[in-house]
């Protein structure tokens, strides 16, 4: 079935500095590919998407690309803020396994914590 | 505003006593779901809908129930709660495709005791 695999937390960075989350996906399909951010107390939000090979979805300064080769879909900002502090979770839509259903899978998450 | 509006947002109670927690949604969505959050294991997804009156199981539905009798209200219903359905619950929803994003709601932090 369908999985994602996302770098373990926390992570924890300086302000300003560059940010990287490491996410990989297994489908069988063409998944389209999320980052949803989780700021505390609250409920997930999308952060950008790709929707096919070689996209770049970028929002807030975060950019991810679609890598079918490589299977993945890593996170980037280069100067994070302390209000970047959240929990991050890649996710993938694919077709379900009966073929006509779609299904959102996310990974664990990978808690940011970003100090002044 | 388009959202998803879950309720209670803070819910104790004990094992065995019937609960449900409400979702509704103002966007005409057609598609809904219910997860739950656990620390270590991420999202995982009980139920959803595709539309009225079609459900199906998500990848964790023991203990749990649904119903889609309305497009816009998809509540999550314990029949018997036991304590390992302590959790953070959330309801989302979207358009029926793949490429598009799930608005969620706000969460109910549940406590089974």
């Amino acid at each position: 079935g369908d999985s994602v695999t996302q770098m373990e937390g926390p992570v924890t960075l300086s302000e300003e500095a560059f940010l990287t989350i490491n996410c990989t996906y297994t489908a069988t399909g063409y998944p389209s590919l999320f980052w949803y951010v989780q700021y505390p107390g609250e409920g997930l939000q999308l952060l950008l998407k790709a929707t096919k090979a070689d996209d770049k979805g970028s929002n807030k300064g975060f950019e991810a690309t679609y890598r079918k080769e490589t299977t993945s879909f890593h996170l980037e900002k280069g100067s994070v803020q302390v209000s970047d502090s959240a929990v991050y979770f890649c996710a993938l839509s694919d077709l379900g396994s009966g073929g006509s259903n779609y299904k959102l899978t996310f990974g664990k998450g990978t808690l940011l914590t970003v100090n002044p | 505003e388009a959202q998803v509006t879950q309720n209670p947002r803070y819910l104790i109670t004990v094992t065995g006593k019937k609960l449900t927690v409400t979702c509704s949604q103002n966007m005409n969505h057609e598609y809904m779901s219910w997860y739950r959050q656990d620390p270590g294991l991420g999202l995982r997804q009980i139920y959803y809908s595709m539309n009225v009156e079609v459900t199906d199981k998500g990848d964790v539905p023991e203990g749990y129930k649904v119903s889609r009798k309305e497009k816009r209200n998809f509540p999550l219903i314990l029949e018997s709660p036991s304590p390992n359905q302590t959790s953070l619950y959330f309801c989302a929803s979207s358009l029926y495709r793949r490429t598009e994003k799930l608005f969620f709601g706000s969460g109910t932090q549940l406590s089974v005791l």
